[in-house]
């Protein structure tokens, strides 16, 4: 069954700093993974999406990248701003069933 | 597009007493899935849809009952409430969930069972 773990569970950093999101997965026959923001009391917004052919994909700021052979993603933030604050989680579409598995979330809060 | 909609936003149920969370989405996704999420457990899949007609059980199916008469719609209905289905509800669609495109999320429902 596959399990998808995060960490850190909470980071707290100065603005302007860059960082690294990890999400680590057991079953490395994933389809996709998906990296999405939460904010408090809000549903998810989808930040990026890659394929299981691809290693990396970009929008702004963001970098994700996949590395399936150590069952492995990174979700790279630069430059962070308080706006960036809030839960991140990843989630993975395995190639046998129809669904995602998701992580618990990295809870990040960016500092002015 | 409104992309996905759920109502209610809150709800609060005595224990027995059954309700329907609406679902809404005018993408056209013929993949369709209701989630729950709790505090140190995350995401779990509850029921989802591959399109109208046709629904599967996810990995916490007991005591919730769904089914998928149109393309847009995807109710979620709890039979008998209990205090356990406290959670925030979350309704999600995407293209085909068999080919794993990306997933739209609503903005939840916040139950509450006393």
């Amino acid at each position: 069954k596959q399990e998808v773990t995060q960490i850190p569970a909470a980071l707290s950093v100065p603005e302007g700093e860059n960082l690294v999101l990890n999400c680590s997965f057991t079953d490395s026959a994933i389809y996709n993974l998906q990296w999405f923001r939460q904010d408090p009391g809000k549903g998810l917004t989808s930040l990026l999406l890659i394929q299981s052919s691809q290693r990396e994909q970009t929008s702004g700021r963001l970098n994700a990248s996949l590395d399936k052979s150590s069952g492995r993603s990174t979700l790279y933030i630069a430059a962070s701003q308080p706006g960036d604050s809030a839960t991140y989680l990843c989630a993975v579409k395995d190639n046998y069933g129809q669904n995602f598995v998701f992580g618990p979330g990295t809870r990040l809060s960016v500092l002015p | 597009n409104a992309g996905v909609t759920q109502t209610p936003k809150f709800q609060v149920l005595k224990t027995g007493q059954s309700m329907t969370l609406q679902c809404a989405q005018d993408m056209n996704h013929e993949y369709m899935s209701w989630y729950r999420q709790d505090p140190g457990m995350g995401l779990r899949l509850i029921h989802y849809s591959v399109g109208a007609g046709i629904t599967d059980q996810g990995e916490v199916p007991n005591g919730y009952n769904v089914s998928r008469s149109t393309t847009e719609d995807f109710p979620l209905r709890l039979l008998s409430a209990a205090p356990s289905q406290t959670s925030v509800y979350f309704c999600a669609s995407s293209y085909s969930g068999s080919w794993g495109y990306e997933q739209y999320f609503g903005p939840g429902t916040r139950l509450t069972v006393t």
